[in-house]
């Protein structure tokens, strides 16, 4: 059985550009969420896709957005980035209905300069 | 405002002995009370969870009290290990309404985190 996986592990950015996270999901898994964790802080709900669709999304500005794909894989994209934007992003997958049982990803570090 | 927390940044505790950590919570429309562990540069990883219409549940070593009334839960490591030592969080489950689309959706709203170590 395959873990999630997220690339890149690490990631440094400049603020006012634009950054791609990706996620695939475990196998079985049709549901994907997305979570910042702040340094010191947990993690937080930014969205959640089902059917490729985004079905949930947590307290996040608009520059923040995502896919999912026929694969049930998925991206996390953020415009404009800010300095508070720097973060650990961790990718979650489920099954739909079954969101008790998120299965987490190791994450990437963004750094935004 | 932070709907779930925990107070204590930092616990520690004798190889052996009993390792209890606390969580606090406000909404009372949250309906599972999870823990998870983490170790650095690894995701969290799922340990025990509790329904919201029970008190106890208990998992080998592990076990998660849930007090409704206080809305205050616990989780109770017995005996406690070295490789215990961890950051651990306490997260709420609660489900959105459905979309357009007709699905509902899982949020897990996460409290800060209380960082353990098991001294040998």
């Amino acid at each position: 059985e395959t873990g999630v996986t997220q690339s890149p592990t690490h990631l440094i950015k400049t603020r006012g550009q634009q950054v791609t996270l990706r996620c695939s999901s475990q196998s079985g898994h049709n549901t994907v969420s997305w979570y910042q964790q702040a340094l010191g802080q947990g993690p937080q709900f930014i969205f959640q896709y089902y059917r490729e669709e985004e079905n949930g999304r947590g307290n996040f500005p608009p520059r923040f957005s995502g896919l999912q794909f026929p694969n049930y894989s998925s991206e996390l994209n953020v415009n404009a980035l800010e300095l508070d934007d720097s973060a650990l992003y961790l990718c979650a997958s489920s099954r739909q209905g079954s969101f008790w049982s998120l299965h987490f990803g190791n994450g990437t570090r963004l750094t935004v300069t | 405002d932070q709907q779930v927390k925990q107070n204590s940044p930092s616990l520690s505790v004798q190889e052996g002995r009993i390792s209890i950590l606390n969580c606090d919570y406000t909404n009372s429309m949250f309906d599972y009370f999870l823990w998870y562990k983490k170790y650095p540069a690894e995701g969290p990883t799922f340990l025990i969870s509790i329904s919201s219409i029970k008190d106890k549940n208990e998992d080998g070593r592990f076990t998660v009290f849930l007090n409704k009334s206080a809305k205050h839960l616990s989780l109770h490591i017995v005996p406690s290990q070295p490789g215990d030592s961890a950051v651990y969080f306490c997260a709420a489950m609660s489900f959105g309404g459905a979309n357009a689309g007709g699905t509902s959706y899982g949020k897990l709203t996460f409290g800060q985190g209380t960082i353990l170590t098991v001294h040998p």
